[in-house]
């Protein structure tokens, strides 16, 4: 079964730290990883995805499939960085079109204090 | 409108009560999905819809949750006979498209706060 586990529920960190959110999956077939974000009274919104190998707002994650891991990592945390963060897996659903849904883990507060 | 919106954005229901939730996906997308977001959990998937056809329905928790997309816009998720543990906020998602493709992005509403008292 598909599953996304993020351990820590909680992470404070002063303005300027490293931060690393971590992100553990269980699939069978060939992940897709993302992170979504939702800062306070926002809605969900995509922060990044694995297969762009971009950067967002400094944040980085590299999809680890020897460690069934995506973390997601930046270097100097700011403020508004103060956020709910979710990791999702893209997973097949059955039936027409081939299409997919998100498995997401239960999320993690990040509090960025100045 | 500017992005897929939900209405009523609070919503409370007397235990026994039926309730609809709306959903307005951004216009054209042809993929819908509804998640159901407990107190401190993530988004669990509900259902989804390909334009008005639901194609998977396997995260509905039970037969008094029904969801229609009729004309393959509008979605409404209805939850008949409410019960406490239906309390939670209910995300839709729209994307532009199906298929083996999720890095089209996934677009959501503010969710509905269903409270059942």
């Amino acid at each position: 079964a598909q599953r996304v586990t993020q351990p820590e529920k909680l992470l404070s960190v002063f303005k300027g730290a490293p931060v690393e959110l971590k992100c553990n999956y269980s699939y069978s077939g060939s992940p897709e990883l993302f992170w979504y974000v939702q800062y306070s009274r926002q809605r969900l919104q995509l922060l990044l995805r694995h297969i762009s190998r971009e950067s967002i707002k400094g944040f980085t994650a590299d999809l680890n499939k020897g460690e069934t891991s995506f973390h997601l990592k930046k270097p100097f945390a700011q403020e508004e960085d103060s956020a709910m963060y979710y990791c999702a897996l893209s997973v097949r659903i059955r039936g027409q079109g081939g299409s997919e849904k998100l498995v997401f883990g239960k999320g993690m507060k990040l509090t960025v204090n100045p | 409108g500017a992005g897929v919106s939900q209405s009523p954005r609070y919503k409370v229901a007397k235990r026994g009560q039926d309730v609809a939730l709306r959903c307005d996906p951004i216009s054209g997308h042809v993929s819908l999905f509804w998640y159901q977001q407990a107190l401190g959990q993530g988004p669990e998937f509900l259902t989804y819809f390909q334009n008005e056809a639901q194609l998977d329905k396997s995260g509905l928790p039970s037969d008094r949750f029904f969801a229609e997309r009729p004309e393959g816009s509008v979605s409404t998720l209805k939850i008949q006979r409410t019960q406490q543990e239906d309390s939670a906020v209910y995300l839709c998602a729209s994307r532009p498209r199906s298929g083996r493709n999720f890095n089209t992005e996934a677009f959501f509403g503010q969710g509905t706060r269903l409270t059942v008292v």
